[in-house]
């Protein structure tokens, strides 16, 4: 089955870095766009970032544009991104979900990145 | 913009329960399909998808469940309420960019 597997959270100070990881298994990882969606303690969910299938083309909230970067490793079938200058405000559940178009299929079980000093 | 009412829905058990959710634009894509989805987030859960493209309801999903709509106004309808329904629940448009989420109707048991 369809398995998506968030890590990488913790407590980082304000201006810090992190790198979260989804590892992927139950599917075809190179056929599938992907996402990250964040949900900030007790609100609702929040789109992030977007890659598609072959890695080329990359979007991105504008609230994290030039702070996140997000990658894929098609051999590895894993998802990343890199959240560097870091603030309070990024403190949320981070999940990872996969997209077959205009829909997010499957979520993971999410990873928390607390901000704070 | 996606906009979701009510914010807060209590129901009895067996009873059935309507959340709306409406689209500051069309939901039709070029390709004729429309792209609202909705999630249900039990509490201490992630998202799961339990309709897309309007009214398809997903594998394991119970058919007390129902999405309907067009355009830019959509309805998630539960036909009676049980006790594992608990918890909040978003429609998500995946036509314009950035996708978006409705803010979330909050379903509890009177």
């Amino acid at each position: 089955q369809v398995q998506l597997v968030e890590s990488g959270g913790s407590v980082v100070q304000p201006g810090g870095s992190l790198r979260l990881s989804c590892a992927t298994s139950g599917f075809t990882f190179s056929d599938y766009a992907m996402h990250w969606v964040r949900q900030a303690p007790g609100k609702g969910l929040d789109w992030v970032a977007y890659i598609a299938s072959d890695g080329n083309n990359k979007q991105y909230a504008e609230s994290v544009k030039g702070r996140f970067t997000i990658s894929r490793d098609n051999l590895e079938k894993t998802l990343h991104l890199q959240m560097n200058s870091l603030r309070p405000e990024d403190t949320a559940v981070f999940y990872c979900a996969t997209d077959s178009g205009g829909t997010f299929d499957y979520w993971g079980q999410g990873t928390l990145v607390t901000v704070s000093s | 913009v996606m906009t979701q009412s009510p914010l807060f829905l209590p129901v009895t058990l067996g009873q059935p329960a309507s959340i709306s959710c409406m689209s500051s634009q069309s939901l039709v894509y070029a390709d004729g399909n429309t792209y609202l989805n909705w999630f249900q987030q039990r509490p201490g859960q992630s998202p799961r998808r339990l309709i897309y493209k309007v009214s398809h309801r997903d594998s394991g999903v119970p058919d007390r469940f129902s999405g309907s709509g067009s355009g830019t106004e959509f309805t998630l309808k539960i036909s009676r309420v049980e006790a594992e329904d608990v918890g909040v629940y978003y429609c998500m448009q995946g036509v314009q960019w950035p996708p978006t989420f409705g803010g979330g109707t909050k379903v509890e048991i009177k």
